[in-house]
């Protein structure tokens, strides 16, 4: 069972346009959502992330969107750069025991054409 | 944000040989650390949570004495990949979760190293 759903699973967009990540999930006790950036063959690196009482989370060019009620969250690229262009993976996790952990989509690969 | 470093970067060992890879939280102490793999054009797969003091919880599949982890102190977590077999050949992640006292001070933030890929030959 896939827990968190993402997608596109690709995107290509323009040197300014806005790129559109989203992802959805089952569980409602997921309580903290992050979105990392991963580069070919480096690991992935924090971006940016969502609680669940905050609808929007703005940091620099990237902004997430978060809608309790219908269990989803986005992340939006504003003015986006050929140097963007990475693997996105949304994640989510509950909790703050010695059980914690992330669960991740599977990824969506962004590209932008200068 | 916080660093994460695993070393070695790369490396190649021969089919039936073990490997240990190293991860280090460098400016905190990580009382939670995971390791994920990674194969080409897809997501994280989490091996085992390890945290300090006690016996790693390996996720289902994951086979416990082939893949040996340590998290011997706070910042230090190592993975040893046993009798290797060009199967095992992956791109390794490890990750450590920040305590409160780190930016951005959530208690949930997991960082993660560099990756290790290793080729088994």
């Amino acid at each position: 069972q896939q827990q968190v759903k993402q997608s596109p699973q690709s995107l290509i967009v323009q040197k300014g346009g806005i790129s559109i990540i989203n992802c959805a999930y089952e569980n409602t006790a997921f309580d903290y959502f992050p979105w990392y950036q991963q580069f070919p063959g480096k690991g992935p690196a924090l971006l940016i992330a969502i609680r669940p009482d905050v609808s929007e989370k703005k940091e620099g060019r990237f902004t997430i969107s978060f809608n309790k009620s219908a269990k989803q969250f986005s992340l939006h690229i504003m003015d986006s750069q050929p140097g963007d262009s990475a693997t996105y993976f949304c994640a989510a996790s509950k909790g703050g025991g010695s059980n914690y952990k992330l669960t991740f989509g599977k990824g969506t690969l962004l590209t932008v054409n200068p | 944000g916080a660093v994460v470093s695993q070393h070695p970067s790369r490396v190649i060992c021969k089919s039936g040989t073990s490997v240990k890879i190293e991860c280090r939280s460098l400016d905190f102490q990580a009382t939670t650390m995971f390791w994920y793999r990674q194969f080409p054009k897809q997501s994280l797969m989490l091996m085992a949570t390890s945290n300090e003091g006690s016996k790693a919880t390996y996720e289902q599949g994951v086979e416990k004495d082939k893949f040996l982890i340590n998290h011997a102190s706070l910042t230090l977590s190592t993975l040893t990949v046993t009798s290797a077999h060009p199967e095992d050949s992956s791109f390794y992640i490890c990750s450590a979760r920040a305590p409160q006292t780190v930016p951005p001070y959530s208690g949930n933030t997991i960082y993660f190293g560099e990756g290790s890929w290793l080729t088994v030959v």
